[in-house]
């Protein structure tokens, strides 16, 4: 079945340097998500990828979908303590024939040293 | 954040106990999702509904047995459970289960403790 591998698994980052965790898929991804998990929270939608090279920002926040949808990755610039969590993306198959089904990576999970 | 609300948060059961999980959205989503976190693994879709139909049902062992009377509303019954299924249950619901329209929204979980 798919499989979506995350690393690291666990980064840990002075404020102020940056920070990326990277996604790679099993299979063709008909799209990624990304969400992100705060200690003793649940996980909260970030954004969501569709196109093949794809790139999304969000104020320090960017995202990639690799050419081949396959891969995905998010870059935090000059970290703070409130990016402190756990980053998850999140794909479908695009040859699945399940819908709504999600594949999660294990996560990488960040903390920020002040 | 209130969209999704699941009780109760936090649940200790014996093997031989049966209790319910619940979940209610707040969102007039179509979809609704339970999925399972365990420490150092990933998050694992149990089970998918679309307008109270269930369309993903991902290979969970039968103790955990789902229910969803309406769209607003989504149950996880669990009975003779062993103590690796203690986790973190997650519902999450979405628009629709098209791919392009389920940005999902978790609600904050039950902690499930077997003993």
């Amino acid at each position: 079945g798919q499989q979506v591998m995350q690393i690291p698994q666990y980064q840990h980052v002075q404020e102020g340097e940056d920070f990326t965790t990277y996604c790679n898929s099993s299979t063709t991804l008909s799209n990624i998500q990304w969400y992100k998990q705060r200690p003793g929270g649940h996980p909260v939608f970030l954004i969501q990828l569709v196109k093949s090279g794809e790139v999304k920002k969000q104020k320090r926040l960017t995202f990639q979908f690799g050419e081949a949808k396959k891969n995905s990755s998010l870059h935090i610039t000059a970290t703070q303590t409130t990016d402190v969590g756990t980053y998850f993306c999140a794909g479908q198959d695009a040859g699945g024939t399940s819908y709504g089904k999600l594949t999660f990576g294990q996560g990488t999970i960040l903390t920020v040293h002040p | 954040e209130t969209g999704v609300t699941q009780t109760p948060r936090h649940l200790v059961m014996g093997m031989t106990n049966k209790k319910s999980l619940k979940c209610e959205q707040h969102l007039g989503h179509n979809a609704m999702y339970w999925y399972k976190q365990s420490a150092k693994k990933p998050l694992e879709l149990m089970f998918v509904y679309s307008l109270e139909e269930r369309v993903e049902n991902n290979s969970v062992p039968s103790r955990f047995s789902p229910e969803c009377p309406n769209s607003s509303h989504l149950f996880l019954h669990l009975h003779t459970l062993q103590p690796e299924d203690s986790a973190l249950y997650l519902c999450a619901s979405s628009s629709s289960v098209a791919f392009w329209d389920y940005e999902q929204y978790f609600g904050p979980g039950t902690r499930l403790t077997v003993t």
